[in-house]
Parts: structure tokens; sequence; C-alpha cells
């Protein structure tokens, strides 16, 4: 799986857009961009994934750069309970596990 | 989304003995399941990979005879930590693989271990 690079630690205000980048300059042609999160003492939580384009679902936004090499994950509004470990993690969509690094503390702030 | 769930979320239990951990997908049939572990404040460490109907495939560095898996029905699967010790203590996480065009992984709630 290629490798990702995050920052360790996001502070955002309540209310406001949340952008969290992710770099993965090696990604393959065939690799998936997939973003999870985990609230503290729980398992992680799937968010979205895309190819190439960009993508929406009801939790977030995914931005894909034209040259594949970087994205941003996008929570429209943050809230409190947005605070956790967000996984930026590249596989391809047939590939069995998943590869965790170490990911982004997101503290959405009162 | 899927359901997967974890039981038990925590559980403290005496140096020696051992302990079972179950994961089910609720509303999906899952041929293959993995189990993680994870220390405080680092990330997740892939363990075993769970397959119905077969042997588990161990990471390396995992001791197959300590982390029994077995993965007897397409919606269940459970890791005993046999003769647990306090290294052992950890924070256990199980997922669920979803066949699809792209495949995505759910997973469970995690087991809180901690080993007196």
């Amino acid at each position: 799986d290629a490798k990702t690079t995050q920052p360790p630690s996001m502070d955002c205000a309540e209310g406001r857009a949340a952008n969290l980048p992710c770099n993965h300059s090696t990604i393959s042609g065939n690799e998936y961009v997939y973003w999870y999160r985990q609230i503290h003492s729980q398992g992680p939580q799937y968010i979205i994934h895309g190819l190439k384009n960009n993508e929406t679902n009801e939790m977030a936004s995914l931005i894909i750069t034209e040259d594949r090499k970087s994205s941003t994950l996008i929570l429209p509004h943050a809230t409190l309970r947005d605070t956790a470990v967000y996984y930026c993690i590249v596989r391809p969509g047939s590939a069995r596990q998943l590869t965790f690094g170490s990911g982004t503390q997101l503290t959405v702030l009162p | 989304g899927a359901v997967v769930s974890q039981h038990p979320s925590r559980v403290i239990c005496k140096s020696g003995t051992s302990v079972k951990i179950e994961c089910r997908s609720l509303d999906f049939q899952a041929t293959t399941m993995f189990w993680y572990r994870q220390f405080p404040k680092q990330s997740l460490m892939l363990m075993a990979t769970s397959n119905e109907g077969s042997k588990a495939t161990y990471e390396q560095g995992v001791e197959k005879d300590k982390f029994l898996i077995n993965h007897a029905s397409l919606t269940l699967s459970t890791l005993t930590v046999t003769s647990a010790h306090p290294e052992d203590s950890s924070f256990y996480i199980c997922s669920a693989r979803l066949q699809g065009v792209v495949e995505k992984l759910f997973f469970g709630s995690g087991t809180q271990l901690s080993v007196l």
C-alpha cells in the first residue's frame, strides 16, 4: 500500500469547516483513498473513499487533487463529537486488510 | 453502514486465565474478518486475518498458539487470548470485510483487556 503523510494534530473551532490534508505522492493507479476516524476508546469508523473524483456523503467531502498525490477530507460543520483521530489510507479497492498510520488528531474546540 | 458487534467491551482477568472475544457481523456475511491490537497512544496493528472455514493467517511476531482465532460461521469470529499476562493488556478490535466493487471494512467497538 502507498505510504501516506498526515499532520499529527489539528484544531478546529466548533461550527467551522475542518480540512484534514493527506499526502500520498506514491499512489498507484488502482489505489483508492480511504478515510476512517477513531473516537477515543472506540473502533474505527468508515467515513468516505474515492479514486480520482471528488466525493461527498452525509459525513464529509473528499477532495482529491488531479495528480492524485494528495487529498483533503472536509467536515463542513465540525462539532465536538468530531474530535477523533482521522486516518487516511491508500490501498487497492480489492485489497483485504487496512494498514493504519499514525493519523491526525483533530480536536474541535468550543 | 454495516454493523459489527464486538463483545465484551471490557474485561479484567487474572494472569494465567484465558479470555474469549466475539466479533459478529450483524447484517452481512463476512468470509474474512481481521483482528487488530492497539496500545495506548499508538495506531492499530493488524494481528491476524480470520478466514471462514479455514485457519487464520497471523502477522509476523504474533503467536498463533497464544491468540487463538476461530471463524466457524460467516457472521462470527472469536479471538481467545490464552494464558493471558499483563503484557497482553491492550485494546483489541475486530473488523469485517464487506465485499463489493470497492471493499470496505467495518469495525467493532473494541475490547479493552486488562490482565492483573
